[in-house]
């Protein structure tokens, strides 16, 4: 299947610093890209969706103005949480949905592997 | 909230079919049920997914019943490798409009040799 590639992997940061998570899509156009956040023994929660080139929705409850995402292009996205606490520890998960019109991979979703975040 | 309902936890041999029930009492027509896993500490993938019909392809098979209230995914022949969380999702696709995939709490799978 499709890749999504997440970088980091894995982040340790100070209190109060800035930490930016790249989400690419590899060999596929993503149209659209979302954001989940998932905490230890958790599901999965959708935090945003973003459109290439346009401002991402975000779900309620999810702060905008402390996790900014960026969709510039058609093949990266970037969360970058603003002002880390500890309790924004989580683990961070991108998903990119398959724009492409062929047969059999029109709107297809695809998963990237986490960054595990964690805020001292 | 999630539109489906899933037992918490499901044990299952080795080499055995591992057969995972959801419930989606409240589906409606232009909704399709897609399956996911997720081994730990890695992202979700991608297994299956269908409308009405049953559906087969190299991971597993989707039976759907036929008022579509609830599904069955299964794992011909499970593995060690097959244990994991397995999530079953309602999503709207129609008319080149796609829902949100919304996670529910899932099925943990223990595969056991």
């Amino acid at each position: 299947g499709a890749v999504v590639s997440q970088h980091p992997s894995r982040v340790i940061c100070k209190s109060g610093t800035s930490v930016k998570i790249e989400c690419r899509s590899l060999d596929f156009q993503a149209t659209t890209m979302f954001w989940y956040r998932q905490f230890p023994k958790q599901s999965l929660m959708l935090m945003a969706t973003s459109n290439e080139g346009s401002k991402a929705t975000y779900e309620q409850g999810v702060e905008k103005d402390k996790f900014l995402i960026n969709h510039a292009s058609l093949t990266l996205s970037t969360l970058t949480v603003t002002s880390a606490h500890p309790e924004d520890s989580s683990f961070y998960i991108c998903s990119a949905r398959d724009g492409s019109r062929l047969a059999g991979k029109r709107n297809e979703q695809f998963f990237g592997p986490g960054t595990r975040l964690t805020v001292l | 909230d999630a539109k489906t309902t899933q037992p918490p936890s499901m044990d299952c041999a080795e080499g055995r079919a591992a057969n995972l029930p959801c419930n989606h009492s409240t589906i409606s027509g232009n909704e399709y049920v897609y399956w996911y896993r997720q081994i730990h500490s890695q992202g979700p993938q991608y297994i299956i997914h269908g409308l009405k019909n049953n559906e087969t392809n190299e991971m597993a098979s989707l039976i759907i019943t036929e008022d579509r209230k609830s599904s069955t995914l299964i794992l011909p022949h499970a593995t060690l490798r097959d244990t994991a969380v397995y999530y079953c999702i309602v999503r709207v696709d129609y008319g080149g409009s796609q829902g949100n995939l919304i996670f529910g709490k899932g099925t943990k799978l223990s595969v056991k040799p």
